[in-house]
């Protein structure tokens, strides 16, 4: 099975701009979640997408958005750029549960991400 | 914020030793995961604990779960220098306001020399 692929691996923006990260999950992973990776706060979840609707929420503004498909893979897009969100994005996708049991989170298999910089 | 935290934060060691790492929580979690990851590249899943289980294995992998202490370690036995890389511990756990999340901790830098 082909892993997790992340489109584009980098990127260069200005402050003020806006951007487009794109997942593609493993075949058959309808769960996708978005993390973001930054020196000084670590790994910390952006959002987890499951059947086109939004299922979990971290801690950011409304800047950071996501969306998913009827086809599994999304996007997550970042308005009015600041410089502090320079940082890796990582997706994640995962075999879901449901139900009940989609409160629990299973392994989560990585893309090599996309290393946004913001100038 | 960070609900797992990994001490050390880096350590290195020489070829064929073991490494120990250890993980703290802070609240109730379904299961605790660890990643690998090399030099900012994507994260690897190495072994996922439930939380009722107490230790498990995985090769030259050994986690152990304590949950009245809330903590956890992995242990990398026979380490090599492939084993160079980050090390996060991740708790699944109810996050408030009805959401679920794995939280990580900020890494455990493992160098292993030749």
């Amino acid at each position: 099975k082909a892993g997790v692929t992340q489109t584009p691996r980098y990127l260069i923006k200005t402050r003020g701009q806006q951007v487009t990260l794109s997942c593609s999950p493993i075949s058959g992973h309808r769960s996708v979640s978005w993390y973001q990776q930054t020196p000084g706060q670590g790994l910390q979840f952006l959002f987890e997408y499951f059947s086109e609707t939004q299922r979990n929420k971290g801690n950011f503004p409304g800047r950071f958005s996501g969306r998913q498909f009827s086809n599994s893979r999304s996007e997550m897009n970042v308005s009015t750029l600041e410089l502090g969100d320079s940082a890796l994005y990582l997706c994640a996708s995962s075999s879901p549960r449901v139900g009940e049991s989609a409160r629990l989170r299973d392994t989560q298999y990585f893309g090599p991400g996309t290393r946004l910089t913001v100038l | 914020s960070q609900q797992g935290e990994e001490d050390p934060q880096a350590l290195s060691i020489q070829e064929g030793e073991n490494a120990t790492m250890n993980c703290s929580y802070k609240t109730s979690i379904n299961n605790l995961q660890w990643y690998r990851q090399n030099s900012g590249r994507g994260l690897v899943h190495l072994i996922l604990i439930r939380s009722n289980e107490r230790e498990k294995h995985s090769g030259r992998l050994r986690v152990t779960l304590d949950t009245s202490k809330k903590s956890s370690s992995l242990l990398i036995t026979a380490s090599r220098a492939a084993d160079t890389a980050s090390y996060f511990c991740a708790t699944d756990a109810y996050s408030g306001a009805g959401s679920y999340q794995l939280t990580f901790g900020k890494g455990t830098k493992l160098s292993v020399i030749p």
